[in-house]
């Protein structure tokens, strides 16, 4: 059981460059969520998915995409990165909802140039 | 939403010492509240989490307080030791998301020294 997986662990773009962040998870999580940190700060929600083909916005989401096509991944989109976009991104997943089965990914280390 | 925050960015104890750290809320309906430690370069780790149904709630090692009279809550840190070292956040369900996602506080560094 290796529970929620992030790749790549540390990323450099440059501005206007497009990428995807993957986050798997093999817990059968119906509830998966991605949250960005920026230095100093609380993760702030992206975007999140209560199941497969079912996704919303949350506090951040301008500048990513996301979709949910199985119950196991959910990737994280920038279409045009920007600097405002470095930040240190984290992927989760609970069983139904419920935080305290909640699991976060170890993160993925994004830098905009 | 209500925004969670915290009073202090760094907090430095010794060994052994109890550390307490705490936690403001502005939302007089919230009423679920978890409490989160980060390690450097890890995620998030659940802690304890308490309802407001409840002034206290023990886990090992650690206790959280909540006083809804004040909104704030605090975590305390028995005997506090190296590996306890990390960021702690608390944080409370978002009701946009079908309380299936979290609000964070900007969060405390606990520093232990031995």
């Amino acid at each position: 059981n290796a529970g929620v997986t992030q790749t790549p662990k540390f990323q450099v773009l440059k501005t206007g460059q497009s990428m995807t962040l993957q986050c798997a998870q093999d817990m059968n999580h119906e509830y998966m969520s991605w949250y960005r940190q920026d230095p100093g700060m609380g993760l702030r929600l992206i975007h999140y998915s209560v199941g497969a083909g079912i996704t919303d916005q949350g506090e951040v989401p301008n500048g990513y995409n996301v979709s949910r096509s199985t119950t196991e991944d959910f990737p994280l989109r920038l279409l045009s990165a920007a600097p405002s976009q470095t930040s240190v991104y984290f992927c989760a997943s609970s069983l139904d909802g419920q935080l305290m089965t909640q699991y976060f990914g170890p993160g993925t280390r994004l830098l905009v140039l | 939403g209500e925004s969670v925050g915290l009073h202090l960015p760094t907090l430095s104890v010794q060994e052994g010492d109890n550390s307490i750290i705490n936690c403001a809320y502005s939302n007089s309906a919230s009423d679920y509240f978890i409490w989160y430690k980060q390690e450097s370069g890890k995620g998030p780790q659940f802690i304890i989490d308490i309802r407001s149904n409840m002034d206290k709630r023990q886990g090992q090692r650690v206790t959280v307080l909540l006083n809804k009279t004040v909104k704030h809550l605090s975590l305390q840190i028995a005997a506090t030791q190296p590996g306890d070292s990390a960021v702690y956040f608390c944080a409370e369900p978002r009701p946009e998301s079908g309380y299936s996602t979290l609000t964070f506080g900007k969060g405390t560094m606990l520093l232990v020294s031995p």
